[in-house]
């Protein structure tokens, strides 16, 4: 069983849009979640961190059910610049680590005008 | 604001030469880690690096790999005789204490042939 799941995509929407991207995860030791976003041929960038009580950023808002082990991130009114593939990016930590980053594979977004 | 560097940007070696790829995390971070992206695919743990010791690898990292802080500022990934399957791109991260924010390099693009 994949560790962190995602829609595979391609999502491909117009400008304006709104566009949820659903992620699954498998080791409930997972700490920490994130959305991530990564550019063609560039490093991860983060975009937010995921809270239970839910979290917004402008256009970005995220949610995480820890009982469903289910991560989501809302981009409302779409841009062209939102463009990219979306991670979706758990922690998980053992012992009394710092713990590492699990990748889902990301959903490509592709926003036309 | 502060960043992770790679040299070089882009590494071509041929089947079976050592490679080292270079990393200077930020400053105050004491937290490391290498990830690696084959081309199409998601981003892959490869090993963690704290207070001069791996916390942890993947099953990736085998015996071809090591890493190393020579130094106060570098930190290096080695590959000791290259396959053609570990043409990558290979980012490097780190992570101060307590923050969960991972910033990542813009990574080395290696190409074995």
């Amino acid at each position: 069983r994949k560790e962190v799941e995602q829609d595979p995509g391609p999502f491909n929407v117009p400008e304006g849009a709104t566009v949820a991207f659903n992620c699954t995860y498998s080791n409930s030791a997972s700490q920490s979640f994130f959305w991530y976003r990564q550019d063609c041929r560039k490093e991860p960038k983060l975009l937010m961190s995921v809270y239970s009580s839910g979290n917004e950023d402008g256009r970005f808002t995220a949610q995480l059910n820890r009982a469903s082990q289910y991560i989501s991130l809302l981009i409302r009114d779409s841009k062209l610049s939102d463009s990219a593939t979306y991670l979706c990016v758990v922690k998980v930590n053992y012992g009394g680590s710092q713990g590492n980053l699990i990748f889902g594979k990301g959903t490509k977004l592709s926003v036309k005008p | 604001e502060p960043e992770v560097t790679q040299t070089p940007s882009h590494q071509v070696t041929q089947m079976g030469q050592e490679v080292i790829l270079r990393c200077v995390p930020i400053s105050n971070h004491l937290y490391f880690y290498w990830y690696r992206q084959i081309l199409g695919q998601k981003v892959e743990f490869l090993v963690s690096f704290y207070n001069n010791e791996i916390s942890e690898k993947s099953e990736i990292f085998d015996d071809q790999f090591s890493v190393e802080r020579p130094d106060g500022s570098n930190f290096t990934l080695k590959i000791r005789s290259t396959k053609l399957e570990d043409s990558a791109m290979y980012f490097c991260a780190s992570i101060n204490t307590g923050n969960t924010e991972a910033f990542f390099g813009q990574g080395t693009r290696l190409t074995v042939v």
